[in-house]
């Protein structure tokens, strides 16, 4: 199974300001994915990273407030620019390894006050 | 689109039980289901993978099943622990068969 790693593993932000979360895996992968988890909720997917391309966001999420970048097949960032409040979450990254089984990094607090 | 249901919401049980947690999917049109758990403020462990092609897969004390015909998959945990204690949650790949819908998850308790 894949091992993946995201720094930071948490963060408390001010409001408006932006914080990019990086995400390493240890092996090349084809597919990889941001999931947002708000305090007691589940997981609901930000966007697919596409190595190469631009990434593509869910309905509900835009590219300005969450820049990614997918610069090779092991490394992603997720930025969540102009913070506020209600982007206090968990932030996820995951990857697709083989055909179908995916595998998902410890996390990233994210405490904006 | 695919939506994923898990019930009950939470579940409270002294140790040594044997308990079941329900998942319900939309979309039967799904080529695998997984199930993960998740530890308090922590990320995701997947526990198990079934394909379409199975109906049941285990992994030492866990079993789950899928039904594609009826929509359901269940987890059944065969003498709970107090170390089971987390969130269990079930996902279905979403429309495009790429990324995972969640169900919003079964927290067990297990008291010793």
């Amino acid at each position: 199974s894949a091992v993946i790693s995201q720094k930071p593993s948490r963060d408390i932000c001010q409001r408006g300001t932006s914080l990019t979360i990086q995400c390493q895996v240890d092996s090349q992968v084809t597919m990889m994915f941001w999931y947002r988890q708000q305090p007691g909720q589940s997981l609901t997917l930000i966007a697919t990273a596409n190595q190469g391309s631009e990434a593509t966001y869910e309905s509900g999420f835009v590219i300005d407030k969450f820049p990614i970048s997918r610069p090779n097949l092991t490394f992603s960032t997720l930025t969540v620019s102009n913070m506020s409040p209600e982007d206090s979450s968990i932030y996820l990254c995951s990857v697709r390894q083989g055909e179908y089984e995916q595998y998902f990094g410890p996390g990233t607090r994210l405490t904006v006050t | 689109k695919q939506e994923v249901t898990q019930i009950p919401a939470a579940l409270s049980v002294p140790e040594g039980e044997n308990l079941v947690l329900n998942c319900s999917f939309t979309d039967s049109a799904i080529y695998n289901l997984q199930w993960f758990r998740q530890d308090p403020g922590k990320g995701l462990t997947s526990l198990l993978l079934i394909q379409s092609s199975q109906r049941e897969q285990t992994s030492g004390r866990l079993n789950a099943s899928l039904d594609k015909s009826s929509g359901r998959s269940t987890l059944y945990i065969a003498a709970s622990q107090p170390g089971d204690s987390a969130t269990y949650l079930c996902a279905a790949p979403n429309q495009a068969g790429t990324a995972l819908i969640f169900g919003k998850g079964t927290t067990l308790s297990v008291s010793s």
